[in-house]
């Protein structure tokens, strides 16, 4: 089992609808990431979360905006998305961010389908 | 632009087969280099990493990795694949000023027959 936990594990929203993602970690990680993989596609990173600060955003659209509450939780709110936006929605911890620091380990993923 | 690139795609062996599975990047000063693994309806985990000293890297599920910086070259291997093997296979690196991030390769689908 994986010791980050993403839920929903199967999420299907309208193109209108507003829903979030939640992600959970207790390994006193304080680096948290969202990536996203398309079908029979690497992961492709998201957002980087560093001691609950966005310190990474890769061009992401603002339909999707990220959330840190606290150090063991990262959200991503979803509205508006269009149909290309269907995914598997990753979360990843690592210690921190930094050479030397990785590994990061993976949740399961919310499996996203716009309709 | 940093990459990295699997060039097999799918790869299909029978049970006891030895595996080598190839993974170049693209990037000139110091990496760290992974191979993750992605069971059927699993998470992605870590077989194993390298960041520095001995380039022959023993991971868990008799896994290896060895690291040939000339050839820029991290190229996974197993002596003998077992049906539970099955999997997809995701080499990855994080190297240089942008430590933060993962960058993966394409990945390779490994079909073990029993």
């Amino acid at each position: 089992d994986t010791e980050v936990t993403q839920t929903p594990k199967h999420l299907v929203m309208g193109m209108t609808n507003k829903k979030s993602l939640k992600c959970e970690q207790h390994m006193g990680h304080r680096a948290m990431y969202w990536y996203k993989q398309k079908a029979k596609k690497p992961p492709e990173l998201m957002f980087v979360y560093s001691y609950e600060k966005l310190s990474i955003n890769e061009s992401v659209p603002s339909r999707f905006s990220p959330e840190c509450p606290n150090s063991s939780l990262l959200n991503l709110h979803l509205h508006a998305l269009q149909p290309e936006d269907s995914a598997l929605y990753l979360c990843a911890s690592s210690q921190v961010i930094g050479v030397g620091n990785q590994p990061q380990h993976f949740g399961d993923g919310t499996r996203l389908s716009i309709l | 632009a940093q990459s990295v690139s699997q060039h097999n795609h799918h790869v299909i062996l029978s049970e006891a087969a030895s595996l080598e599975l190839g993974c170049n990047y693209s990037y000139g000063g110091t990496v760290n280099l992974f191979w993750y693994v992605q069971y059927p309806g699993q998470h992605l985990q870590l077989l194993l990493k390298y960041f520095s000293g001995d380039p022959l890297v023993k991971g868990i599920k008799g896994f290896e990795a060895e690291f040939i910086k000339s050839k820029f070259s991290f190229n996974l291997r197993k002596p003998s694949v077992q049906w539970s093997d099955t999997a997809e296979y995701f080499c990855a690196v994080n190297a240089g000023d942008s430590s933060y991030k993962l960058i993966f390769g394409s990945g390779t689908r490994l079909l073990v027959r029993p």
